[in-house]
């Protein structure tokens, strides 16, 4: 079936520090790969994306790494700061034709001062 | 801020009652995707909309369904409510219909079925 899933439900940083934030999809058919961060009692915000045909893409202080052949997707947050703390969430399309969007259950990304 | 906004905020419903959910896309965004997000899980997509008809769904019964309008807003109708469809409705819109387009999530609007 699908699932996106993600390594640890937890991860706590200091301030300053970098966080790294794993997930696995299990479509090897899947073409296009989003992070979304969603804070308590808001919806999800798109952070960054990356389509099959890269391996790597750079953002604000955020990077996120495609390894299509173990199916394994990362985020990376330079600099963590306390406003990064939220639920991060991978998600994947199927290869579909419509805009369905697989999710994970997330992980809880949380930066002590 | 998406642009994206959903209402209400909150809703406490019954079990058998019939709910309607709504959304404001961005001005612009032809496409409008629902989704479900139970309680610490990621969200479920629901069904899709472009231009005013659906073209794509997932797994959720006859009794979800939905419309979408030319000014942009869009309903989500829950039919025969069930305890199991207590959670966060979240709306997202897109200004394409293809399958890399970003979407983009309204706060969502909190269910809760008795």
């Amino acid at each position: 079936g699908e699932s996106v899933g993600l390594h640890l439900p937890t991860l706590s940083v200091q301030e300053g520090d970098n966080s790294i934030i794993n997930c696995a999809y299990s479509n090897s058919a899947s073409d296009y790969f989003i992070w979304y961060k969603q804070e308590s009692g808001k919806g999800p915000q798109f952070i960054i994306d990356i389509r099959s045909n890269m391996d790597k893409r750079q953002g604000q202080r955020v990077t996120v790494l495609l390894n299509k052949t173990v199916k394994h997707l990362s985020l990376q947050i330079a600099a963590t700061q306390p406003g990064d703390s939220a639920v991060y969430f991978c998600a994947e399309n199927p290869n579909t034709g419509f805009q369905k969007l697989v999710f994970g259950t997330g992980t809880r990304l949380l930066v002590s001062p | 801020e998406t642009g994206v906004t959903q209402s209400p905020t909150h809703l406490i419903k019954t079990r058998g009652q019939q709910v309607t959910l709504r959304c404001s896309s961005q001005s612009g965004h032809n496409t409008v995707s629902w989704y479900q997000q139970a309680l610490g899980q990621g969200p479920q997509f629901i069904f899709q909309y472009y231009r005013e008809e659906e073209n794509g769904r997932g797994n959720f019964p006859p009794r979800f369904s939905g419309l979408q309008f030319p000014n942009y807003s869009s309903e989500l109708n829950v039919n025969a409510l069930e305890l199991d469809d207590s959670a966060l409705y979240l709306c997202a819109s897109s200004p394409g219909w293809g399958e890399a387009d970003t979407q983009y999530f309204g706060p969502g609007t909190r269910l809760t079925v008795l």
